[in-house]
């Protein structure tokens, strides 16, 4: 069965530094989403993308993150200069095609990313 | 502001037994409302979806209403089992749109 696949599963990194964690979504979906989680809490959308851009961001999502799908097959999060406040696992989902909420998101199993 | 709670942090039941987790809303107008699966350091699995003009779906042993007066959605496991202990997380979308907003789960457990 076709899944979201993401690497790497642990990144760690210094504060400051940029990051990207890569995401390869199911094949024939048209959506991608990030998602991060802080340990312990709840799961917070961060941005959804299709059709080459983005549809929409949370308010997470300020101007040191950024996503693109570089090929047909990869999803990236960037974030630039890495926070204490970043540490967290960031989960990344696609669905096929129907509009809003309509249809199940599927999930990648997570990058954990810990700030030192 | 809006605020998806979900009804307890922790459900402990025995097993066999019904779990009924709760989902309310305030300051939010869903179109659709979503039912995840999360076990520990994994990512969400879907298991139910349900349409603002639905009172209630069901899928094997799982079952959902949703009532749009109260702000509120349940979420039914009947003859419950040890592997059903997981944390269970109530999502919401609105009408065309994209951002998914998920309550904090409950985490259920089901002893033998």
């Amino acid at each position: 069965e076709p899944e979201v696949t993401q690497t790497p599963s642990h990144q760690v990194t210094q504060m400051g530094q940029e990051v990207i964690l890569r995401c390869v979504p199911i094949s024939n979906h048209l959506y991608f989403y990030w998602y991060r989680q802080i340990l312990g809490q709840k799961v917070e959308f961060l941005v959804s993308f299709y059709n080459n851009e983005i549809s929409e961001k949370s308010e997470i999502f300020d101007d040191q993150f950024s996503v693109e799908r570089p090929d047909g097959s990869n999803f990236t999060l960037k974030i630039r200069s890495t926070k204490l406040e970043d540490s967290a696992m960031y989960f990344c989902a696609s669905r096929r095609l129907l509009a809003g909420g309509r249809e199940e998101q599927f999930f990648g199993p997570g990058t954990r990313l810990t700030v030192l | 502001s809006q605020k998806i709670e979900q009804n307890s942090e922790a459900l402990n039941i025995q097993e066999g037994k019904t779990a009924t987790l709760t989902c309310n809303y305030t300051n939010y107008s869903p179109a659709y409302l979503q039912w995840y699966r999360q076990d520990p350091g994994r990512g969400p699995v879907f298991l139910l979806l349900i349409r603002e003009n639905e009172k209630e779906k069901r899928k094997e042993r799982l079952k959902v209403t949703f009532d749009t007066t109260l702000k509120q959605s349940l979420f039914h496991i009947t003859a419950s089992q040890p592997a059903d202990s997981a944390t269970y997380l109530c999502a919401l979308v609105r009408y065309n749109n994209n951002d998914m907003r998920f309550g904090a789960g409950t985490r259920l457990t089901v002893k033998p």
